[in-house]
């Protein structure tokens, strides 16, 4: 079993819609969160962080983590076909370094 | 600013061949780790340098090397080439090491192994 769990998808959704993403992780040790997104043919860049279970927004994004449950979600309102990408859920922990966990991600296609 | 950048972009081996990926990350930044990205496995780490020291090494075989230099600059070599071993390679670099999770990635070298 994998140490963070991600439906692949591919989800897709009409614009204008909420699209929510999910996460679990089986690891205790795991003591904060990122969301990236990456395009075809790019590297993945960093959309949200959270160190703490609760929710934090950031424009059209919000990001959810419920440690009690081990459970990580990415909520994007008024979607556009710009964030048409693959998301991923990563963990990490203190004196981890860069060392992150990735989910396998979520490709996300939304349409006209 | 200049963003991370990889070389070579694309590339094509056989199998028990070796090969050396070359990552330059952005200036200032000290700490430069590497991933493999496959579509069954998805982004699984390799390893982080900082300051040219080895702070971390995921679960790969010891064919699988990297280095870093004086300038932050690093490579990485992977020996004796197997089919597995296709997979996008994605270098990324951060200011510190660890406790923000904010790497900043290059857009990968493409290794193919015939």
């Amino acid at each position: 079993q994998k140490e963070v769990e991600q439906d692949p998808g591919p989800l897709s959704v009409p614009e204008g819609a909420i699209v929510s993403l999910n996460c679990t992780y089986s690891n205790s040790a795991f003591q904060y969160f990122m969301w990236y997104r990456q395009y075809s043919r790019k590297g993945p860049e960093l959309l949200m962080y959270t160190y703490s279970s609760g929710n934090k927004e950031d424009g059209r994004f919000t990001a959810q983590v419920d440690k009690s449950s081990k459970y990580i979600s990415l909520f994007i309102r008024d979607s556009q076909p710009s964030d048409s990408a693959t998301y991923l859920c990563a963990s990490g922990f203190t004196g981890g370094g860069n060392k992150l966990t990735f989910g396998t991600g979520t490709q996300l296609k939304v349409e006209l | 600013k200049a963003g991370v950048t990889q070389t070579p972009r694309y590339l094509i081996k056989t199998r028990g061949q070796q090969v050396t990926l070359s990552c330059s990350p952005i200036s200032g930044h000290r700490s430069v780790s590497w991933y493999q990205q496959t579509p069954g496995q998805g982004l699984q780490f390799l390893f982080e340098y900082f300051s040219e020291t080895q702070r971390n090494k995921g679960n790969f075989p010891g064919r699988f090397s990297g280095r870093q230099f004086s300038n932050s600059r690093s490579e990485m070599n992977v020996s004796t080439l197997e089919l597995g071993d296709s997979a996008l390679y994605l270098c990324a670099s951060s200011p510190r090491t660890g406790g923000t999770g904010e790497l900043f990635f290059g857009e990968g070298s493409r290794l193919t192994v015939l």
